[in-house]
Order: structure tokens, then sequence, then C-alpha cells
């Protein structure tokens, strides 16, 4: 699976959308970006994933660029309770069984 | 709620000890994995099972096993307890066909402490 890079912390004030960026110049054709979040000492939860459209969901969107090299999740409006890590993962399509590896995040803060 | 269940969510255990960590994954999930989180450490992956038959292996330690029932549940065994294993441990499940690129539900965790 591509190597991401992401920043180590960023701070968004609450109700501003907060665009997480996410670095994986290495990426494969065949291979999504998913993001997931923990929240501090809970279980991570998955947010979003993507091969290379734009995806919305009812939490966030996912803005792939063009030649596939870097991504960006957007919280359209962030909450005091989107304060989190985000983890931007890439892995190889059709691998559903294999497990998530994760690295070290961006620590979002939001802001009141 | 993920639908992932784990017990306990909290455990305090003296070192050389041994303790069994349980996860109930989500109704239909064929696949569980473990994760072990540190303090201010990322989340590691130990080991996976699929279907009662072990999948992969990660950073587990040789004092640590797993196993999957025919029920699908699993349990994460901790032996020889010393201070360092201390952390959140996370137990995930997902239907993990072939083919498919599911998303990974995860359990709120079990805090392991080793005094």
């Amino acid at each position: 699976d591509a190597k991401t890079t992401q920043p180590t912390s960023m701070d968004c004030a609450e109700g501003r959308a907060a665009n997480l960026p996410c670095n994986h110049s290495t990426i494969s054709g065949n291979e999504y970006v998913y993001w997931y979040r923990q929240i501090h000492s809970q279980g991570p939860q998955y947010i979003i994933h993507g091969l290379k459209n734009n995806e919305t969901n009812e939490m966030a969107s996912l803005i792939i660029t063009e030649d596939r090299k870097s991504s960006t999740l957007i919280l359209p409006h962030a909450t005091l309770r989107d304060t989190a890590v985000y983890y931007c993962i890439v892995r190889v399509a059709g691998t559903g069984r294999r497990a998530l590896t994760f690295g070290s995040g961006t620590r979002l803060q939001v802001q009141p | 709620d993920s639908g992932v269940t784990q017990t306990p969510k909290h455990l305090i255990t003296a070192t050389g000890q041994r303790v069994t960590l349980r996860c109930s994954p989500r109704s239909g999930d064929l696949s569980v994995y473990w994760y072990q989180q540190s303090l201010d450490q990322g989340l590691q992956f130990l080991i996976q099972y699929y279907n009662g038959e072990e999948r992969a292996k990660g950073n587990i330690l040789e004092r640590f096993s797993a196993q999957q029932f025919p029920d699908l549940h699993s349990e994460l065994n901790l032996s020889s307890l010393e201070l360092g294993d201390s952390a959140l441990y996370f137990c995930a499940s997902s239907v993990a066909e072939e083919r498919s690129d599911t998303e990974a539900f995860f359990g709120q965790g079990t805090r392991l402490t080793v005094v």
C-alpha cells in the first residue's frame, strides 16, 4: 500500500469548514483512499473512501486530485465533536480482507 | 454504535498475570482484527482471523495469542504481562469478502492497565 503524509496537527474554528490534506504521491491506479477518525481513546470510525472521483456522504466530502497524488477530506461545518485524529489510508482495491495500516494521522482541534 | 462489542471495558492486573479480552463482531462479519494502541502511540495491528482461521499476523508478541470461535467471536489472550503491555486494545470486524472494499468497524476498546 502507498505511503501517506499528513500534517501533524491542524486547528479549525467551530462552524467553519475543516480541510484536511493527505499526500499519497506514490499511489497506484488500483489503490483507494480511505479516511478514518479516532475521537479521544474511542475506536476508530470510518468516514469515507474513494478511488478517483470525488465522494460525499453525510459526514464529509473527499476531493481527490486529478493525478491522484493527493486528497483533501472536508468537514463542511466542523463542530467541537469533530475534534479527533484523522487518518488517511491508501489500500489496494479488492483487498477487503487485509488489515488497515494506520499512520500518525492529523490531530484536528476544533476551537469554539 | 459500531455493532462491535468488546469486554471488559477496563482491566487492571498485575505483572506476570494472564488476561483474556473478548470481541463480538458485527452480525455477519467473518473477519476480526486486533489492534494495540499504547499511550501516545499509533494503532498497531496484531492479528486477524477470518471465519475461524488465522489470516494474518502483525506485530504480535509470542506472549499474546488469539482465536476465533465457531460463533465468530474472538478472544485475545495476553500472558506474562509486563508494564509495557498497558494499552488500549481494539477489535475490528468487517465482511471481508475477497474482492470487497468495505470498511472495518471498530469496538470501543479494552483499556488494560498492568501494575
